[in-house]
């Protein structure tokens, strides 16, 4: 079965450190990954995919992912976070058992980031 | 450039009820879906579309129904609401290729008492 896990509920860090968001994935066939960023009161917003090549994978607001195959993950990272990235995260991946059609995401990560 | 409008943006319904949710966007996309957002639960797709005039369920269908009579809107209808639909609804929307991202609306959020 396809499946997208995000096993942090929330995630803290102070401005201007790093911060990773951790995603990983069980599907069969390629992956085709995604992340998006929920602000509040809006919808899903797309920040970053991976379908093939590089294993780092840069993306909007100075996001980047990094797709590990062996461990079958697909972090969120950012060098220096900002006040404005607190927001609701979400990983995301197609799903190959019914044709690509669908996307499945995952519970969804908060990320709070304090001044 | 509007992309993906959801309206309307609250509902609140007495238990019974019945109400259709509209979905437009004007990016030629192919694909639609709808999608409800529950705390702790993630996107769980409820219907999608990818094509017009057709339809198919997802993960959670029951208790709703769809139509996608334009290429630009896709509807979702409840007949007869519970308390547990209560919750935020999103539509959906992306081109044929699966590689490509969804377009999200701002979302309905339905109450149900």
């Amino acid at each position: 079965a396809q499946s997208v896990a995000q096993p942090e509920d929330q995630v803290n860090v102070a401005e201007g450190n790093p911060l990773t968001v951790k995603c990983t994935y069980s599907v069969s066939g390629n992956p085709y990954l995604f992340w998006y960023v929920q602000y509040p009161n809006r919808g899903l917003q797309f920040l970053l995919k991976y379908i093939t090549g590089d294993n780092l994978v840069k993306g909007s607001y100075g996001f980047e992912a990094e797709f590990n195959k062996s461990q079958t993950s697909f972090h969120l990272k950012k060098p220096s976070a900002l006040v404005s990235d607190s927001a609701l995260y979400f990983c995301a991946v197609r799903d190959w058992s019914t044709g690509g059609f669908k996307t499945i995401f995952g519970a969804g990560t908060r990320l709070f980031v304090k001044a | 450039n509007a992309g993906v409008t959801q309206t309307p943006k609250f509902r609140v319904l007495k238990t019974g009820q019945s109400m259709t949710l509209l979905c437009a966007q004007d990016m030629n996309h192919e694909y639609m879906y709808w999608y409800r957002q529950d705390p702790g639960m993630g996107l769980r797709l409820i219907h999608y579309s990818v094509g017009e005039g057709t339809t198919a369920k997802g993960e959670v269908p029951d208790g709703y129904n769809v139509s996608r009579l334009k290429k630009q809107n896709f509807l979702l209808g409840l007949e007869s609401a519970a308390p547990s639909q209560t919750s935020v609804y999103f539509c959906a929307s992306s081109y044929s290729d699966s590689n490509s991202p969804l377009h999200f609306g701002n979302g309905t959020r339905l109450t149900v008492t």
